[in-house]
């Protein structure tokens, strides 16, 4: 299952809600997860089950979706959250989008 | 506190053989499941290979026959058996743990060990 992530760069001020978005190839019913990733780090889950935070999440991230197209809202936007996001479908065998990148406008 | 660490990435010759290692603490590796998952610039995320609770062990296709996961519960420690490498393989080396019975999300990743295959 091939996951597309768009944009591949997202500008926003700080403050600002940011939204991404996830396309998969086939469904994957609601067996899709978020990540974040610094530079010089692991990627942390932030989402699964399309709509679950993980634990210690700030309410400020949320996602939905199901079947085929999902989405990851930020909230307000901040100094911390500017960092690169991928989705990753595990209703086959794990694949992942190729991430967007959300910088400071 | 759950935690990862790989070790055993290094510079390696095409053809040549390496183990790579994933130190667990925190939770009992042979009690949930463990993944490779392995990242590269021009490719992006790759799920490598997994080993369920119950012992049962799969692959990407591109790592078949190459590459061979495994772990030792005395030492708490799940360990990628990589032979016949290639210089696609090279890549930062991750190790992430799934909650039994979850579907295969990680949480936590450890920090990573860069394999470099290049003569």
């Amino acid at each position: 299952i091939v996951m597309t992530q768009s944009p591949v760069t997202l500008s926003v001020s700080p403050g600002e809600r940011a939204t991404l978005s996830c396309r998969a190839s086939q469904t994957v019913s609601s067996n899709l997860a978020w990540y974040q990733q610094k530079p010089g780090q692991a990627p942390r889950l932030l989402i699964y089950g399309a709509s679950t935070r993980a634990t210690g999440i700030p309410a400020r991230f949320s996602g939905s979706g199901s079947g085929t197209e999902f989405t990851l809202t930020i909230g307000s936007l901040q100094s911390e959250d500017f960092a690169v996001y991928y989705c990753q479908q595990y209703n086959t065998w794990p694949t992942f989008g190729g991430g967007t990148n959300v910088e400071i406008k | 506190e759950v935690q990862l660490v790989e070790t055993g990435g290094g510079l390696i010759q095409p053809g040549g053989s390496l183990r790579l290692s994933c130190a667990a603490s925190g939770f009992t590796v042979s009690s949930d499941y463990i993944s490779w998952v392995r990242q590269t610039p021009g490719k992006g995320l790759e799920w490598v290979s997994i080993i369920y609770s119950n012992g049962n062990t799969y692959y990407a296709e591109s790592v078949k026959g190459r590459f061979t996961i495994s772990r030792d519960n005395s030492k708490n420690t799940v360990y990628l058996q990589m032979n016949s490498l290639r210089a696609e393989d090279t890549a930062l080396y991750y190790c992430g743990r799934t909650p039994a019975g979850s579907g295969n999300w990680f949480h936590p990743w450890g920090r990573g060990t860069l394999v470099t295959v290049s003569s």
